[in-house]
């Protein structure tokens, strides 16, 4: 079966930068976008952009240009997610996201398997 | 930004009856070349990530109960429950993928047992 395991919680000083893992099993791993979606403690969910495994090309929200990164390694089936400049507003569980085929404009269907997430506080 | 709206933001339904959640894009997230609508619907139950109910609008996950239904187009669109279960209990999200710039959520509805 599908799964996306991720890595465990951090806890981050204002300015510190953080990555997250997410290794991926019980598919093939290119085949699929990997997104990123953030939920911060009693709130909604905030989509941060996708990786394409097979050619390492990336989309990312507006919001988080310049400051986050996604990279994969196809060898060991994992995805990587990099958020810099840490603020406390950042505190929230990042979610790892199995999504099929997207172009620069829309994506192909929903999100269908999710990480169980990692918890990222930031707090000086 | 395409901005989704769901409503209400609460809702309190007796075991067995219909509940019946709303969202509302900014935007048409009909693809008209394909007529297919950009929207899916996501059930989060405390300490759990989100689980895709529906797709396309109307089209249920593999597994999902039959009691669980996407309706809409365009603009406007529905999730039903036919018949709450206490597993229902749960927080439900729409988003659209018609756009990247950026893929965009509801702010959830609460849906509790009454």
């Amino acid at each position: 079966q599908v799964q996306l395991v991720q890595s465990g919680a951090e806890v981050k000083k204002p300015g510190a930068s953080v990555k997250v893992s997410c290794k991926a099993s019980g598919y093939t791993f290119t085949d699929y976008y990997m997104h990123w979606v953030r939920q911060a403690p009693g709130q909604g969910l905030e989509w941060m952009g996708w990786i394409n495994p097979n050619s390492d090309g990336t989309k990312y929200a507006q919001k988080f240009q310049g400051r986050v990164t996604m990279t994969r390694d196809t060898s060991i089936s994992t995805a990587y997610m990099e958020v810099s400049r840490l603020t406390s507003d950042d505190t929230a569980v990042y979610y790892c996201v199995r999504g099929r085929s997207c172009t620069s404009t829309s994506c192909y269907g929903g999100f269908d398997n999710w990480g169980r997430g990692t918890l990222v506080t930031v707090s000086s | 930004d395409i901005v989704v709206t769901q409503s209400p933001d609460s809702l309190a339904v007796s075991l067995g009856e219909r509940a019946t959640i709303n969202c509302k894009s900014s935007q048409s997230v009909l693809y008209t070349s394909n007529n297919k609508n950009y929207l899916a619907w996501y059930q989060q139950k405390p300490g759990q990530p989100p689980k895709l109910l529906i797709y396309w609008a109307s089209t249920r996950e593999s597994g999902v109960p039959d009691r669980f239904s996407g309706s809409g187009s365009g603009t406007d669109f529905t999730l039903t429950i036919s018949s709450l279960q206490a597993e229902d209990v749960a927080v439900y999200y729409c988003q659209q993928y018609y756009s990247t710039s950026p893929i965009t959520f509801g702010q959830g509805t609460r849906l509790e047992i009454k």
